[in-house]
C-alpha cells in the first residue's frame, strides 16, 4: 500500500526566511508520480509540481525548489525568502497506476500548515 | 481556460437526507475524480470517472456514488447522510488518458457539506 508522510504538522517562519517542507513516501512500484499542492485559506487545492519516479533532477521555479531523492524516498519542498502570501497548507501526494483500472489516484499526506509572519 | 467549477459551494443537510454535488471539469479534460477532506482523515479518494465510466473507487460505503455525463460533467451523490459525512468535497479534473502517465489533477473550490 502506498503511503505519504508529512511529519511537520505546522511550521511558522518570519517573512524572508527560507523554509523546507518534508515529504517521505512509501511505494512498491518502480513507476510512480509525486506531487505538491498548495491549499490557501480559500480551500482550493493549487497544483505546484509533478515529478515521475524516473526523473530525479531537482527543480527550481522562482522561489520554489524541490529535492527528489529516491534513495531516501523523499520529495522535499523549499520556499526561499518566504512571503506572507505563502501561508497555506501544503500537501504532498503520491500516485501509482492501477493497471487493472487504467487509472491513477492520488494518496495525500496529512499536510503541513505554513504560517509566514510579517 | 475556465477552471474546475463545483456547485453548490455550501450545503446544509439533515441526517438521513440525500445530497447531489456537481462538478464541471476543465474543457478537454475527460477524467474527473472526487475527494473528501475532513480534519481527522485528511484528503481521501472517493472515485474517478473517465468517459462516463467509473475507473477507480476508494474505500467508501455504497452510500457514496457518482456518475459522469457525455460532456464530462460529473455528479456525486450521498444517500442517507450521517453526521460524519460533513466535509469538504473536492472535485479534480485531468486529461486522464490511459497510457501509463499520471497527469496532474486540477481541483475545484469544493463543496462544503454540513450534516446536522
Amino acid at each position: 500500500a502506498q503511503k505519504v508522510t508529512q511529519a511537520q504538522t505546522e511550521i511558522s517562519v518570519v517573512e524572508k526566511e527560507d523554509v523546507t517542507l518534508d515529504c517521505v513516501y512509501e511505494t512498491r512500484d518502480t513507476t510512480y508520480y509525486l506531487f505538491w499542492y498548495k491549499q490557501p485559506p480559500s480551500g482550493e487545492l493549487v497544483f505546484l509540481i509533478r515529478r515521475n519516479s524516473f526523473d530525479e533532477q531537482n527543480e527550481i521555479s522562482g522561489r520554489y525548489s524541490w529535492n527528489f531523492q529516491k534513495s531516501t524516498s523523499s520529495f522535499n519542498f523549499t520556499i526561499t525568502a518566504s512571503q506572507v502570501v505563502d501561508s497555506a497548507v501544503y500537501f504532498c501526494a503520491l500516485s501509482e497506476a492501477d493497471r487493472r483500472a487504467g487509472s491513477y489516484q492520488l494518496t495525500f499526506g496529512k499536510g503541513t500548515k505554513l504560517s509566514v509572519i510579517p | 481556460k475556465a477552471g474546475v467549477t463545483q456547485t453548490p459551494r455550501y450545503l446544509i443537510k439533515t441526517r438521513g437526507q440525500q445530497v447531489t454535488l456537481s462538478c464541471s471539469p476543465i474543457s478537454g479534460h475527460r477524467s474527473v475524480s472526487w475527494y473528501q477532506q475532513t480534519p481527522g482523515q485528511g484528503l481521501q479518494f472517493l472515485f474517478e470517472y473517465f468517459s462516463e465510466t467509473q475507473r477507480n473507487k476508494g474505500n467508501f460505503p455504497g452510500r457514496f456514488s457518482g456518475r459522469q455525463f457525455s460532456n464530462s460533467r460529473s455528479e456525486m451523490n450521498v444517500s442517507t447522510l450521517e453526521l460524519g459525512d460533513s466535509a469538504l468535497y473536492l472535485c479534480a479534473s485531468s486529461l486522464g488518458v490511459p497510457g501509463g502517465i499520471s497527469y496532474e489533477q486540477y481541483f475545484g473550490p469544493g463543496t462544503r457539506l454540513t450534516v446536522t
